[in-house]
């Protein structure tokens, strides 16, 4: 049974470049949860996917933007970036909000962004 | 709102010595409370977790943590350390199923051979 995952595991872009972030979840998890965690510091939430629909947002700018698809596979989109914007991109599954498993968040490889 | 404070941004033991981390939690509601471990260049890794029930609550690798309402705290333990616990160790609070993840800043361990 696979687990999270993540692609591209690297990825070097410039400033003012867009970005395309990629998450697998784990088999049965129909909820994907995004994070940035910055060197040294802990993940911060971004935002998390239900059902094809954006259902909670955390404190991000609208350069963030993201996509869940029909198979729950998700997509974290960053335009515009910023060299602040380097950092351990985290993707995490779970279960579905009424399910009483889905209170654990399961995470991936990440992603690491380095803007130049 | 939710938050968590890890106390001790770095933690050195000796091989077979107690590990202790500490994780002290803010919450307005009835908290869910995970520890993850993070090797370096990887994701993180859920070591245990406590949402109800017993409030002492035993992890993988012989990591165990106590839930204490009355001192909103949830310190990690491990009773002999092994260099294979050399890693960075997550707090993080939510507060119900589906809901997102706050987490601590962290704290890197080394184990001291």
């Amino acid at each position: 049974d696979a687990g999270v995952t993540q692609s591209p595991t690297h990825l070097i872009k410039t400033r003012g470049q867009q970005v395309t972030l990629r998450c697998s979840p784990k088999s049965g998890h129909d909820t994907v949860s995004w994070y940035q965690q910055a060197l040294g510091q802990g993940p911060q939430f971004i935002f998390q996917y239900y059902e094809e629909e954006e259902r909670q947002r955390g404190n991000f700018p609208d350069r963030f933007s993201g996509h869940q698809f029909p198979n729950y596979s998700s997509e974290l989109n960053v335009n515009a970036l910023l060299l602040g914007d380097s950092a351990l991109y985290l993707c995490a599954s779970s279960f579905g909000l009424a399910d009483p498993r889905g209170d654990t968040q399961y995470f991936g490889p990440g992603t690491r962004l380095t803007v130049l | 709102a939710q938050s968590v404070t890890q106390l001790g941004s770095h933690v050195s033991v000796s091989e077979g010595a107690l590990v202790l981390l500490r994780c002290n939690y803010s919450s307005s509601v009835p908290p869910y409370l995970f520890w993850y471990v993070q090797y370096p260049n990887q994701g993180l890794q859920l070591l245990l977790k406590y949402t109800t029930g017993a409030t002492l609550v035993k992890g993988i690798n012989g990591f165990e943590a106590e839930f204490k309402k009355s001192e909103t705290s949830f310190h990690l333990t491990k009773p002999s350390a092994h260099m294979s616990d050399a890693a960075e160790y997550f707090c993080a609070v939510s507060t119900n199923t589906g809901n997102q993840f706050y987490f601590g800043t962290g704290t890197s361990l080394t184990v001291i051979p």
